[in-house]
């Protein structure tokens, strides 16, 4: 079954520090995108990218970069860790405009 | 700008009740499509209804249904004879002009047996 993947699901890291998420689909989607999730304000996107070598920033972008080298994989940089950076993050993809699949998430913490 | 609004953190039903949680959006597109997904306490996000701005007819998946009131931009989810199981928080989203979607805060919901 076709699936996104998201790792690692839990990640502690240090300020300053440069920390890669990972996330893979199998879908075959042309769209994907990165969420942070943090209590009262839902969903916020980060980057998107609608298709290999294209991405695009979102409303909450500063302190983040992704590249697409290809079709499964949209890797998350924090180029440089802050607190204010710990979250969670959502990986989703997408096709057609009507709906998301969403990885599992992964649960960062900056100390 | 582009926006929805959840103004419920936290509703309270009973076991088998209906309960409807609130969602109004902004935007200024013609096209464009509502959803809500739901967040059970695992952590991952399961959509549940879609509606597209042109669709005439509430949109409909089982127990859910979708309260589209366009005049008043209000796109309201309805959870018919609630379950323990529904206990979760709910997401309302809106997509236009391409495929980036933007997410209320979300009101959590708690079914008392």
């Amino acid at each position: 079954d076709a699936e996104i993947t998201q790792s690692p699901r839990h990640k502690i890291t240090e300020t300053g520090r440069q920390v890669t998420l990972a996330c893979h689909q199998t879908w075959n989607h042309n769209n994907m995108f990165w969420y942070r999730q943090d209590l009262g304000h839902g969903l916020r996107l980060i980057h998107y990218s609608y298709g290999v070598q294209d991405t695009n920033k979102g409303e909450v972008s500063d302190g983040y970069s992704v590249s697409r080298s290809n079709t499964e994989d949209l890797p998350l940089t924090l180029e440089s860790a802050a607190s204010s950076q710990t979250s969670v993050y959502f990986c989703a993809s997408s096709e057609t405009g009507t709906r998301k699949t969403f990885g599992s998430g992964t649960r960062l913490t900056v100390v | 700008a582009q926006k929805i609004t959840q103004t419920q953190p936290g509703m309270f039903v009973q076991e088998k009740e209906a309960v409807t949680l609130d969602c109004t959006y902004d935007t200024s597109d013609q096209s464009y499509g509502l959803f809500w997904y739901k967040q059970p306490s695992s952590g991952e996000m399961i959509f549940l209804i879609y509606q597209g701005s042109y669709d005439e007819q509430n949109a409909t998946e089982g127990r859910y249904s979708l309260n589209f009131q366009k005049a008043r931009k209000s796109a309201n989810l309805v959870i018919s004879a609630s379950q323990l199981g529904d206990s979760a928080m709910y997401f309302c989203a809106m997509i236009s002009g391409g495929f980036k979607t933007i997410f209320g805060a979300g009101t959590r919901l708690f079914v008392k047996a």
